[in-house]
């Protein structure tokens, strides 16, 4: 069965600091996809950043960064130079192989403070 | 093109009422899923379709139905609300080519 873990319930960070956010998963599958998904206050999901198993390099998208480290089971988002916009939660995926089904983590409530 | 739509955004029921949530998107992918998000437990898979006519059971089926009868929706029906069911509900959409799933706004449901 694949997992995802997210321990860290809360971060704070201050505006323009980096921040990293943990994700570890546990899966038997060789082909897997990690997502990272940001929910505002507002509710709605919004698609950051994705990274295939088999993907070569860490995945980037503008401020956002997947530290991938595939030995350990880690998927680690990076943020870099914090908004305050950034305080959200964020909640790091799997995708099961064949199927576009997600298995979420619990999230990490993150806190931008000026 | 409104991409993936839920309604409605909110409602209460009372505890045995039936209703149906609705998920509808306009950009012909195969896949679409619903998710329940309770409090400090993520999003978790309710039930899935990967085309019309198809649908299979996620990780918390029991007292959900969908049905797949068009491309474009997928809706959820309670037969017999529970406080339990209480929970805000996504539906979302994608493509096998695709990375990102894209989600609806979400309902937030309250059975007293």
């Amino acid at each position: 069965a694949q997992k995802i873990t997210q321990t860290q319930p809360g971060m704070f960070v201050q505006e323009k600091e980096a921040v990293t956010l943990d994700c570890t998963y546990d899966t038997s599958d060789p082909s897997y996809g990690l997502f990272w998904y940001k929910q505002p206050s507002s509710g709605e999901m919004i698609f950051l950043i994705y990274q295939g198993s088999y993907d070569q390099q860490n995945a980037t998208e503008g401020r956002y960064s997947l530290n991938f480290q595939k030995a350990r089971k880690s998927a680690n988002l990076v943020i870099s130079a914090s908004q305050l916009g950034d305080s959200a939660m964020y909640f790091c995926a799997m995708r099961s192989p064949g199927f576009q089904k997600l298995v979420f983590g619990t999230g990490t409530r993150l806190l931008v403070s000026p | 093109n409104a991409g993936v739509t839920q309604t409605p955004k909110f409602q209460v029921l009372k505890t045995g009422q039936s209703m149906t949530l609705q998920c509808a998107q306009d950009m012909n992918h195969e896949y679409m899923s619903w998710y329940r998000q309770d409090p400090g437990m993520g999003l978790r898979l309710i039930h899935y379709s990967v085309g019309a006519g198809i649908t299979d059971q996620g990780e918390v089926p029991n007292g959900y139905n969908v049905s797949r009868s068009t491309t474009e929706d997928f809706p959820l029906r309670l037969l017999s609300a529970a406080p339990s069911q209480t929970s805000v509900y996504f539906c979302a959409s994608t493509r096998q080519a695709y990375n990102e799933q894209f989600f609806g706004p979400g309902t937030r449901l309250t059975v007293l």
